[in-house]
């Protein structure tokens, strides 16, 4: 079956220290991945993508990630966290052949400690 | 641009009560999604329109729930009757080119509880 797993439900880190989001998928297909960021009170946003290609990949506000096919992994990192990262973090995994069809991990609730 | 916007951003109806949530989606943008987030949950798909023909619709949860998209702009998904399990944020997005996997953009959701 399709899916995708988060294991870290919630993640408390300090400013100004590294971060790194888990993510692990099963898929049948050429996998296109996704990291989605949702602060209160807003709709979600895209933070990368990786579709084919070079398997790091930079985002926007500093994040990148990291395709392991033999793991089945697309990691979120971030070399140094501020306190605005503070969001719920979303990995999310679809195909060319899927219509656009996303399957979402549940979700990773970032703190940040100043 | 504006963005995608839902309407209401919050909904509370009793049981058996009918809802129908509204989405606008970013203007040209052909394709148009409805998640849903039940609490503790991931975020599951429920359906895909393309302008205003439903291209995937197998994640809807039963036949109370009916989604439209008259014209191909806005969309309304319509809860009749509501039941507590629907109680959840409710998303849409939408994306503008054919293959379905360019980026989608997402709405604030709406969050519905069911009493």
């Amino acid at each position: 079956a399709q899916s995708v797993t988060q294991p870290d439900i919630h993640i408390t880190v300090s400013e100004g220290a590294s971060l790194e989001l888990r993510c692990n998928y099963s898929y049948g297909a050429t996998p296109y991945l996704f990291w989605y960021v949702q602060s209160p009170g807003q709709g979600l946003q895209l933070l990368l993508k990786y579709f084919s290609g070079d398997t790091l990949v930079q985002g926007i506000k500093g994040f990148e990630a990291e395709f392991k096919r033999s793991q089945s992994s697309f990691n979120l990192r971030k070399p140094s966290v501020h306190w605005s990262d503070a969001a719920e973090y979303f990995c999310a995994v679809g195909s060319y052949n899927q219509g656009g069809k996303l399957i979402f991990g549940q979700g990773t609730e970032l703190s940040v400690k100043p | 641009e504006a963005g995608v916007t839902q309407f209401p951003s919050h909904s509370v109806i009793e049981k058996g009560q009918t809802v129908t949530l509204r989405c606008d989606p970013i203007s040209g943008h052909d394709n148009l999604y409805w998640y849903r987030r039940v609490m503790g949950k991931e975020i599951k798909f429920l359906l895909h329109f393309v302008k205003e023909s439903k291209q995937d619709e197998s994640g809807m949860p039963n036949n109370r729930f009916l989604a439209e998209r008259t014209g191909g702009t806005y969309s309304t998904l319509k809860v009749q009757p509501a039941e507590l399990e629907d109680s959840g944020v409710y998303f849409c997005a939408s994306s503008q080119g054919p293959t379905g996997v360019e980026t989608q953009y997402f709405g604030p959701g709406t969050r519905l509880l069911v009493l």
